[in-house]
């Protein structure tokens, strides 16, 4: 089975940096996802992590350390749009062909101004 | 490019009445097709999953069912809804087979069950 943790509630600044982690413990990893999804609307795909180390992607970023069984989504230069619950999610092991994501319980971010 | 469609945005059943929930996706084949519901202050937990026609496994033992008739087409169905049923219902696409391939969520359906 699958078990994922990450913090309930964070808050941050317009224009700061705030770091998201994520520790999951797993039977298999087949990869580490984080998506964003704003009240009320479905989640979206932000990043994708199967080996250790940091993806960028403009002012997002994730990194992994399967050893540690941690990620942390880095979310750069805020922005009151980017006030959201942010979700993370392992993607379980592969079983004849197919294989599911496993969510946490999500971290929803509040940018003040 | 691929696009997945979900329907009705919201609804209000009362208890005991039953549900249909439509979902399709365009622009690619045999897609591996999810249900997954998100109540209030919890995770999303996957219902159901699909990597054929009729091909359908369930996550959660529950009165709910589904169905895919056609390759794109996914259907989440209950006889008699429950209280509990109440929640945020997605549908989900990945491409078929298992690694690396990411999930897309649909526009979400909210289900309040009275």
């Amino acid at each position: 089975g699958q078990n994922i943790d990450q913090p309930t509630e964070m808050t941050a600044t317009e224009g700061a940096i705030v770091q998201i982690n994520c520790t999951y413990q797993t039977s298999g990893f087949n990869g580490l996802f984080w998506y964003q999804q704003h009240a009320g609307e479905a989640p979206t795909f932000l990043s994708y992590n199967v080996l250790d180390g940091l993806e960028e992607k403009g002012r997002f970023s994730s990194f992994l350390s399967r050893s540690k069984g941690y990620s942390y989504l880095l979310l750069k230069e805020l922005q009151m749009k980017d006030s959201a619950s942010y979700l993370c999610a392992v993607r379980d092991p592969v079983n004849s062909g197919y294989s599911t994501l496993t969510f946490g319980k999500g971290t929803m971010l509040l940018v003040s101004p | 490019s691929q696009t997945i469609h979900q329907w009705p945005a919201t609804l209000v059943q009362p208890v005991g009445s039953p549900l249909s929930l439509e979902c399709t996706v365009e622009g690619t084949s045999n897609p591996n097709l999810y249900w997954y519901r998100q109540a209030a202050g919890r995770g999303l937990q996957l219902l159901f999953y699909s990597i054929g026609i009729d091909q359908i496994s369930s996550e959660v033992p529950q009165n709910l069912s589904a169905s895919r008739p056609q390759d794109r087409q996914f259907i989440l169905s209950s006889k008699k809804l429950l209280l509990s049923d109440s929640g945020f219902y997605l549908c989900a696409w990945s491409l078929e087979g298992g690694g690396g391939n990411t999930i897309y969520f649909g526009e979400g359906s909210w289900l309040t069950v009275v």
